[in-house]
C-alpha cells in the first residue's frame, strides 16, 4: 500500500535552533515530492517540488532534499513566523498522497 | 492578482440539508480538485476534474457531488447523504501537464 509518513508529529524549537522535518514514503512510481506550509485555518501554501533523488531546493531559511526513500525539510535559524504545519505529498502516476503533517512551533 | 477563491469561509448545515461550496480560480488552470481535511489526518481527495464537463471520483466521493461547467469554477455540493460532513474543505487547481497544486483558503463546514 502506498504510504507517506511525516515525523515528528510536532516539534518545538527555540528561535535560532536549526532542525529537520522528515517525510518518508513507500510508494510505487514516485513522480515528484511536494512540500507545503499551512497556517491554522488557511489553505496550504506551496513551497517546493522535488523530482529526483539528490535534488535540493532552497527558499529563505528552508531547504528541501530528496532521496530514494525520504525527503527532508531543513530549517536553519528559524524565527517565530516559521511556526506552521508543514505537509509533504507524493505525486504518483495516478494520484497524490499527503502526509499528516508536522506541527512546528518556534519559541521566541 | 491570480488565485483561487473559496466561499463562504464558514458554512453551517442543518440535518437533511444540501449545501454548496464555491471554488473559483483565475489562474487559467485546467485541473481542479476538492479535498477534505480532518484533524490528525492527511488531505483526502473527494473529486477532481481535468477538463470542463468531466470529473472523476476521488477516495471519499460518497455523499458529495460536483459540476464543472466552466473552466474557472468547480462547486462542491455536500448532500444529506454525507453523515459526517464537519471538516475543513480545500479546493486546489493545477496547470495541465504539471501537477503542482495550488490551494484556496478553505471553507469550514459545521453541522447545526
Amino acid at each position: 500500500e502506498d504510504q507517506v509518513t511525516q515525523s515528528p508529529e510536532a516539534l518545538r524549537l527555540q528561535e535560532g535552533e536549526s532542525s529537520s522535518l522528515n517525510c518518508s514514503y513507500t510508494v510505487s512510481g514516485l513522480r515528484g515530492l511536494f512540500w507545503y506550509r499551512q497556517d491554522p485555518g488557511k489553505g496550504p501554501e506551496f513551497l517546493f517540488t522535488l523530482y529526483s533523488a539528490g535534488e535540493e531546493k532552497e527558499k529563505e531559511r528552508l531547504k528541501a532534499t530528496l532521496t530514494k526513500k525520504e525527503s527532508f525539510l531543513h530549517i536553519t535559524a528559524p524565527k517565530p513566523e516559521d511556526s506552521a504545519t508543514y505537509l509533504c505529498a507524493a505525486l504518483l502516476y495516478d494520484k497524490i498522497i499527503f502526509g499528516k503533517g508536522t506541527r512546528l512551533h518556534i519559541l521566541p | 492578482d491570480g488565485g483561487i477563491t473559496q466561499s463562504p469561509k464558514y458554512l453551517f448545515r442543518k440535518e437533511g440539508q444540501n449545501v454548496t461550496l464555491s471554488c473559483e480560480q483565475n489562474l487559467n488552470h485546467d485541473a481542479m480538485y476538492w479535498y477534505r481535511q480532518d484533524p490528525g489526518q492527511g488531505l483526502r481527495l473527494i473529486y477532481y476534474s481535468q477538463i470542463v464537463n468531466d470529473f472523476q471520483k476521488g477516495d471519499i466521493a460518497e455523499g458529495y457531488s460536483v459540476s464543472r461547467e466552466k473552466k474557472e469554477s468547480f462547486p462542491l455540493t455536500v448532500t444529506s447523504a454525507q453523515k459526517n460532513p464537519t471538516a475543513f474543505y480545500l479546493c486546489a487547481s493545477s496547470r495541465q501537464g504539471t501537477e503542482t497544486q495550488y490551494f484556496g483558503p478553505g471553507t469550514r463546514l459545521l453541522v447545526l
